[in-house]
Formats: C-alpha cells, sequence, structure tokens
C-alpha cells in the first residue's frame, strides 16, 4: 500500500455533466500529479500541484482542472464530459522537487461516460 | 518532445524462463528513469529508479539496468504471480511529469 488514496473507485457519468475526482496525498508528500490512462495505454500527464500552484500541465483542454488544498489532497474538475474522457484516472504523490523524487500512484479512479 | 517505445507489445513465458523488457527512450536531460508494475484496474505499483547510464538495481527476480538510450528489466526464473503490465517512464531534469510508455504485457504461464 502507498498510502495515496483516491476516491471514488468507480463512477458512471452521462456525456454534458461535470465531475469531481479526489486524492489524499501519501504523509510527508507536497506535490500531487493527475494521470489519465485509457485502456491498454500508458498514463498521460494531465497536470501536476505543488505547495497548492499549478506546476506543469499536459495537453488537456481548459476543462480540465483541478485544486490542492492546504493539507496536499487534491481534486481533479472535468466539465462538459465527452465519451472519450472514460478511462482510469491516476493520482500520485511524491516529495517536492528533490532528485529522489519517486511517484507513488493511488489505486485509480475509473469514470464511465455514457 | 519525450518518447519512451516499450517492446515487446505482450510477452508470453513458461514459468521459470528468463526474459528481457526493452524500454527506448529520447529526453532532453535524463532526470530519472521509472519501472513500474500494473495489475489489471489498478494504479502502478513503483518498482525502480534509475539516475544514470551504467546504473543496475535489484528486487527479487526483477533487475534494471540502463544505458544512455534504453532500460532494461530481466526477468529472472519468472513465476506466475510476475504476470502483469510493467510501465516504463522518464522524467526530465527541467520538470516532475512522467513521460510514460505504452507498456509490455507479461503473462507467465505455471
Amino acid at each position: 500500500e502507498t498510502g495515496v488514496t483516491q476516491s471514488p473507485t468507480h463512477l458512471i457519468k452521462t456525456r454534458g455533466q461535470q465531475v469531481t475526482l479526489r486524492c489524499s496525498s501519501q504523509s510527508g508528500h507536497n506535490t500531487v500529479s493527475w494521470y489519465q490512462q485509457a485502456l491498454g495505454q500508458g498514463p498521460q500527464f494531465i497536470f501536476q500541484y505543488y505547495r497548492e500552484e499549478e506546476n506543469g500541465r499536459g495537453n488537456f483542454p481548459p476543462r480540465f482542472s483541478g485544486l490542492q488544498f492546504p493539507n496536499y489532497s487534491s481534486e481533479l474538475n472535468v466539465n462538459a464530459l465527452e465519451l472519450d474522457d472514460s478511462a482510469l484516472y491516476l493520482c500520485a504523490s511524491s516529495q517536492g522537487q528533490a532528485r529522489n523524487t519517486e511517484a507513488f500512484f493511488g489505486q485509480g479512479t475509473r469514470l464511465t461516460v455514457v | 518532445e519525450d518518447q519512451v517505445t516499450q517492446s515487446p507489445e505482450a510477452l508470453r513465458l513458461q514459468e521459470g524462463e528468463s526474459s528481457s523488457l526493452n524500454c527506448s527512450y529520447t529526453v532532453s536531460g535524463l532526470r530519472g528513469l521509472f519501472w513500474y508494475r500494473q495489475d489489471p484496474g489498478k494504479g502502478p505499483e513503483f518498482l525502480f529508479t534509475l539516475y544514470s547510464a551504467g546504473e543496475e538495481k535489484e528486487k527479487e527476480r526483477l533487475k534494471a539496468t540502463l544505458t544512455k538510450k534504453e532500460s532494461f528489466l530481466h526477468i529472472t526464473a519468472p513465476k506466475p504471480e510476475d504476470s502483469a503490465t510493467y510501465l516504463c517512464a522518464v522524467q526530465q531534469t527541467s520538470g516532475s511529469r512522467l513521460t510514460f510508455g505504452e507498456g509490455t504485457q507479461l503473462t507467465v504461464n505455471p
């Protein structure tokens, strides 16, 4: 177990709706990254938060947004859901900008858009 | 743009049959190369980080090596419980995002 927890584990939404996914980072970690993993593919970087500020973003549209809270937990919000947003959403926590920044992943949230 | 290519896409082994997985990468300044194991429907599980060419790390039946262009994950005498998808990822010196390959799906038959 990594200590990174995500909720919910599974979610079904209708196209056009909005969704919020949550992540609690591992104790002592101040950086949270979000990834999208489509079936049969590797995870794709969405964005990262370091000490409550966005610290890098991948090729995802603005309807993907996030937050990090003072306790370093994080939320991923997706507006105007599309069918292609169906995927496993992964949260990873790590310890800041130091060299040995192994990222530890949660179990993921499986989002299905119908 | 960083690129990671893993081969083969899928590998079937008999229990005890050793083999290697390949990860070729292109990155503008490597901070680290990471190996993860992922079971179906679960998040990736951290295995190794390699930082410089020539570095090797071992854990049970797994050994990871790194050159300037690729990394290998050697599996010695695998068991059925080693069946999983193995993911390789690189991290730039200028950032902390991970760029992943598509993974190698390993099946070990008893």
